[in-house]
């Protein structure tokens, strides 16, 4: 059973529009929500990562908005730009425990 | 960039066959991962470290084994690879989260080795 699922598997945006992208999960002892991207032939890299302890966090163009009661994260990437397109991760963890579980990724193609 | 370096990049070996990958890092961190990489599947933990000869297993283990005799080296074996078993493999390290929250508990991943089980 996956820990975490995530949707859409495929997202196409046009340049300048709002990508989002959507993660549940179950499992409440988890407490650290990091978003990946990741680039034809390469590994994933670090996005932007959460804890619960606040609702948003925003770096640059990227928002974290956290759900807590709702067991839901997502990820927005505002004024989307061709270079973004990637596949984004999201994953999840218990902090001290440093066992990461991931969802099945979203394809996102922004389209010039 | 976390130095990391996965080998091989490519393999096509054959059904019933053992296959070691593996995995140096020159960061000293404590934590190394192998995931695998699969169409709809996303990125699914084989095993982990959390130091020298210190491993768990993760959701997908069933025929994989590691060892861990070195910091720096993490080895992934298929005993007798399977076409189910065709697959990207990562590996990754981390410093490991901690109660600083200077310590972003960040995964840093290799480029992949791309192995095809005949």
């Amino acid at each position: 059973q996956q820990q975490v699922k995530q949707s859409p598997q495929s997202l196409i945006v046009q340049k300048g529009g709002i990508s989002i992208i959507n993660c549940a999960y179950e499992n409440t002892a988890f407490d650290y929500f990091p978003w990946y991207q990741q680039f034809p032939g390469k590994g994933p890299a670090l996005l932007i990562a959460i804890r619960p302890d606040v609702s948003e966090k925003k770096e640059g163009r990227f928002t974290i908005s956290f759900n807590k009661s709702a067991k839901q994260f997502s990820l927005h990437i505002m004024d989307s730009q061709p270079g973004d397109s990637a596949t984004y991760f999201c994953a999840a963890s218990i902090y001290n425990f440093n066992k990461f579980y991931f969802g099945s990724g979203t394809k996102l193609n922004v389209k010039p | 960039d976390a130095g990391i370096t996965q080998s091989p990049r490519h393999k096509v070996t054959e059904t019933g066959t053992p296959v070691t990958l593996r995995c140096h890092q020159t960061e000293n961190h404590r934590y190394m991962y192998w995931y695998r990489q699969d169409p709809g599947h996303g990125l699914r933990l084989i095993h982990y470290s959390y130091g020298v000869k210190d491993t768990d297993k993760g959701e997908v283990s069933d025929g994989y084994s590691v060892s861990r005799s070195k910091t720096e080296d993490f080895l992934l074996t298929l005993e007798s690879a399977t076409s189910s078993q065709t697959s990207v493999y990562f590996c990754a390290t981390g410093r490991g989260a901690s109660g600083g929250r200077e310590n972003t508990g960040e995964l840093f991943f290799g480029e992949g080795s791309r192995l095809t089980v005949l």
